[in-house]
């Protein structure tokens, strides 16, 4: 199987801007869950999604946004970027959610200038 | 949220040697899972192991959920082992979302 896949790898943004980054999980996983990476604060959960609802959301301000698709697929959006947004977003797929082995993307780089 | 901490937070080992990694965790879970993160950001599994002893060739993994800690062994230590490992933890009340350690930078040098 074809494991967890986020796109872009890289991006590059200025404050205030918004941005997109998307996520496919293994197929036939109905779980995706969102983490932000930064050296000062360490992997944050930001959120899960079900078979298109979220679950389960961290502490992160309402600029922190996301959606699933029918096909499991999912988006996180951030609007309103800051200098502390650039981290290393990471997307975890499951079959069922976060009581299962959690699968890995290899994220994406967000730097905000 | 549950707290969860990993020691040492810096390691370095001569390749060949042994070594224990600690992962202690304040609440019940029922997921625990150690993960290797390369240095180009992957997280990679190494196991699954809410309870019990589990073996993956020079690495092995024993959680003790009663007492609330779980161990990494890595033995016979090679340069590709390098990297930074973290404990994650799912706590068996409240939220579905893992809990990270801060983890533990391993260096194997040649």
């Amino acid at each position: 199987k074809a494991g967890v896949t986020q796109t872009p790898r890289y991006l590059i943004k200025t404050r205030g801007q918004q941005v997109t980054l998307s996520c496919s999980p293994i197929s036939g996983h109905r779980s995706v869950s969102w983490y932000q990476q930064t050296p000062g604060q360490g992997l944050q959960f930001l959120f899960e999604y079900f078979s298109e609802t979220q679950r389960n959301k961290g502490n992160f301000p309402g600029r922190f946004s996301g959606r699933q698709f029918s096909n499991s697929r999912s988006e996180m959006n951030v609007s309103t970027l800051e200098l502390g947004d650039s981290a290393l977003y990471l997307c975890a797929s499951s079959p069922q959610g976060t009581l299962h082995t959690q699968y890995f993307g290899p994220g994406t780089r967000l730097t905000v200038l | 949220g549950i707290q969860v901490e990993q020691s040492p937070p810096d390691l370095i080992l001569q390749e060949g040697a042994n070594s224990t990694l600690r992962c202690n965790f304040s609440d019940s879970v029922n997921n625990l899972q150690w993960f290797h993160q390369n240095p180009w950001g992957q997280l990679i599994n190494l196991f699954y192991i809410p309870s019990g002893t589990k073996q993956n060739g020079r690495l092995s993994a024993t959680t003790v959920a009663t007492e609330r800690y779980s161990l990494l062994y890595i033995s016979s230590s090679q340069t590709t082992d390098s990297g930074v490992y973290f404990c994650a933890v799912r706590g068996s009340r409240g939220a579905n979302n893992l809990f990270f350690g801060t983890g533990t930078r391993l260096t194997v040098i040649p």
